[in-house]
């Protein structure tokens, strides 16, 4: 079966400028999390939704980010105003039930620019 | 704030060596994951641990959970090309937000 998808696979931009990156998450899986990695380091936790609501989004760095689930389905993370430093990739996950023993599975990111 | 400190950061080796990588916090965790990541790819799973002192072996891989579930390691016997990539630890409080931690990348030469 298909796996996590996201798109684009790379986004180049501007400073300033306000980028949508998609998750297609596995089929029926209810928990969906977005991760940010920058060069070099580990994947840093974002925001975590269990069906539509965000059900922890503590780690989103300012309110120029926001991420919308509103079918219990497909996600998009949302960056206004876009920064040097918002730079990286950014990886979505999903998991069945989000609960338990849970195994988070990987999309391949998105690899963002900020020009 | 819970952080993962992996040591080394970077291993070069020659296949058929064999070599440990660790991870450690000062924080306890209620499970502990290893996952390996290629170029251009998400981070795969390859062992979750769950009990302290646990150990878990995947073929030539041994993961092994610190009784005090703060540490773990994980050890390859005879390394081969094809491990090499990104080692990442990553501890949980309920497998929802997971902690990831620095990462090591390993390059195993023929």
């Amino acid at each position: 079966g298909a796996g996590v998808s996201q798109t684009p696979s790379n986004k180049v931009t501007e400073k300033g400028k306000y980028v949508e990156l998609r998750c297609d998450p596995i089929s029926g899986h209810t928990a969906l999390y977005w991760y940010r990695q920058s060069l070099g380091q580990g994947p840093e936790f974002l925001i975590y939704f269990q069906g539509t609501g965000a059900a922890d989004d503590s780690g989103l760095p300012n309110d120029r980010f926001f991420a919308v689930r509103p079918e219990g389905s497909v996600s998009t993370l949302k960056i206004q105003r876009t920064e040097r430093g918002d730079s990286a990739v950014y990886l979505c996950a999903s998991s069945a039930s989000g609960t338990g023993s849970d195994t988070q599975y990987f999309g391949p990111g998105t690899r963002l620019t900020v020009l | 704030t819970q952080l993962l400190e992996q040591s080394p950061q970077f291993l070069s080796i020659q296949e058929g060596e064999n070599l440990t990588v660790y991870c450690n916090s000062s924080s306890v965790f209620s499970s502990l994951q290893w996952y390996r990541q290629e170029p251009g790819e998400g981070p795969v799973l390859l062992v979750t641990v769950v009990t302290g002192g646990e150990v878990k072996k995947l073929k030539r891989l041994t993961f092994q959970f610190g009784d005090a579930r703060k540490d773990s390691s994980l050890h390859i016997t005879a390394a081969q090309p094809g491990d090499t990539g990104l080692y990442l630890c990553a501890g949980g409080t309920g497998f929802q937000k997971l902690v990831f931690g620095t990462g090591t990348r390993l390059l195993v030469s023929p």
